[in-house]
């Protein structure tokens, strides 16, 4: 069983660029989660895809948005980065999370560092 | 939404003692709270969860408990090792199920030898 993975592990950014991260399903998981975690706090929900749609979306500006494919790997693009930008960007998988009671498995994240 | 609040941010114990960690959460509609271990560097790592229609659950030297009511719910572990110090979040789900987890801040729980 493959797990989470994410890609790339560390990118260096500066202010206004964009840039795009990558994430890869665990094996049979349907429902991604994105979170961001800034250093020293708990993650925090970003938005989810389920079956190629959005599902869900915390309190992050517009200029976060994301895709799902059918094969259920992801990406998060975020446009104009802000310098509060940088922090850990994490995936999370889990199977059929549109109630949200299931098990979310977590990748090792990507450190975006914002110059 | 969903507002998670975790005690204490750092927790020192004795290895062999027990560590408790506590969580409230606000949204009487959540109905899962699993909890996540995080080492330096490392991914979140989930060691167990509950659900609404459960009181208890055990697994090996950790348990989590629940109060609905209290709207709160504790990570147990017992017999504590040096592997167990890292940063313990608790979470909760929103009861649209679709809101994603909510995440307590954490607690950086050390063991002492």
């Amino acid at each position: 069983e493959t797990g989470v993975t994410q890609s790339p592990t560390h990118l260096i950014k500066t202010r206004g660029q964009q840039v795009t991260l990558r994430c890869s399903s665990q094996s049979g998981h349907n429902t991604v989660s994105w979170y961001q975690q800034a250093l020293g706090q708990g993650p925090q929900f970003i938005f989810q895809y389920y079956r190629e749609e959005e599902n869900g979306r915390g309190n992050f500006p517009p200029r976060f948005s994301g895709l799902q494919f059918p094969n259920y790997s992801s990406e998060l693009n975020v446009n104009a980065l802000e310098l509060d930008d940088s922090a850990l960007y994490l995936c999370a998988s889990s199977l059929d999370g549109a109630n949200g009671n299931q098990p979310q498995h977590f990748g090792d994240g990507t450190r975006l560092s914002i110059l | 939404g969903e507002n998670v609040e975790q005690h204490p941010s750092t927790l020192s114990v004795q290895e062999g003692d027990s560590a408790v960690i506590k969580c409230t959460y606000s949204d009487s509609a959540s109905n899962y709270f699993p909890w996540y271990k995080q080492e330096l560097g490392k991914r979140p790592q989930l060691i167990i969860d509950i659900r609404s229609n459960v009181g208890e659950k055990k697994d090996q030297r950790i348990a989590v408990t629940l109060n609905k009511t209290a709207k709160h719910f504790s990570l147990h572990i017992t017999e504590t090792q040096p592997e167990d110090s890292a940063v313990y979040f608790c979470a909760a789900n929103s009861g649209g199920g679709a809101d994603g987890l909510t995440f307590g801040k954490g607690t950086h729980l050390i063991i002492q030898p």
